[in-house]
């Protein structure tokens, strides 16, 4: 089982970097580590997906260390939209591994 | 694009009645997902299909739920009888990638079903 362990609850001011690290100790070569947004009444957003070392789009960056038993989302100038939960997950598709989600971080920005 | 459409957005039911909840993913996607989502908690997957074929349905009660994707585009979910721990919010997601890993997740606005 793909398990992953995030802080229950952080608050950020708007304006502020705002990093949210993941732990997936027991990630397998295969699992890829993906990221996921959720607003009240709405299914998860995908953010970002990576496998090793960085990767960056247009609203955030995702850094994972050599070892990948964890990683760390990082939000950019962050805003009120920006309060939701995030959900990490490590995983691989079309395999006997299952796809988990945590139970997440909620992220309040504040004004 | 048209995203993952579910219906229906809300259903309310008495224990031990029958539900069912369908799923129309994203044109082209090969992998849907169904999910449980207990209030409070991150989405539970219950079964993931492969075009009509099903690669994971370890966390699926199949004592009461059953899923099938008939010709690998739309599917449907039901729950017979339904138990007061059934409800939840019923989230359905599509993917377009299925070898390599990756496993980008697309999901549709979900079904709150209240058991009663």
């Amino acid at each position: 089982l793909a398990k992953t362990t995030q802080p229950i609850s952080m608050d950020s001011y708007e304006g502020q970097e705002v990093n949210i690290t993941c732990s997936h100790n027991n990630i397998a070569t295969n699992d890829y580590i993906t990221w996921y947004q959720q607003f009240p009444s709405q299914g998860p957003r995908f953010i970002i997906q990576g496998y090793k070392t960085k990767v960056t789009n247009e609203v955030a960056s995702l850094f994972i260390p050599a070892d990948r038993k964890s990683s760390t989302l990082s939000l950019p100038r962050v805003s009120l939209s920006d309060t939701a939960v995030y959900y990490c997950l490590s995983g691989s598709s079309g395999s006997a591994r299952q796809l988990t989600f945590g139970s997440g971080t909620q992220l309040t920005v504040l004004p | 694009e048209a995203g993952v459409a579910q219906s229906p957005r809300y259903k309310i039911i008495e224990k031990r009645q029958s539900v069912a909840f369908w799923c129309n993913p994203i044109s082209g996607h090969a992998t849907l997902y169904w999910y449980q989502q207990i209030l409070g908690q991150g989405p539970k997957l219950l079964i993931q299909f492969q075009n009509n074929g099903v690669v994971d349905d370890s966390q699926l009660p199949k004592d009461r739920f059953s899923a099938e994707r008939l010709k690998g585009v739309d599917s449907t979910l039901k729950i017979q009888p339904a138990k007061l721990e059934d409800s939840a919010v019923y989230l359905c997601a599509s993917s377009p990638l299925f070898s390599g890993g990756a496993n980008e997740q697309y999901f549709g606005p979900g079904t709150r079903l209240t058991v009663t």
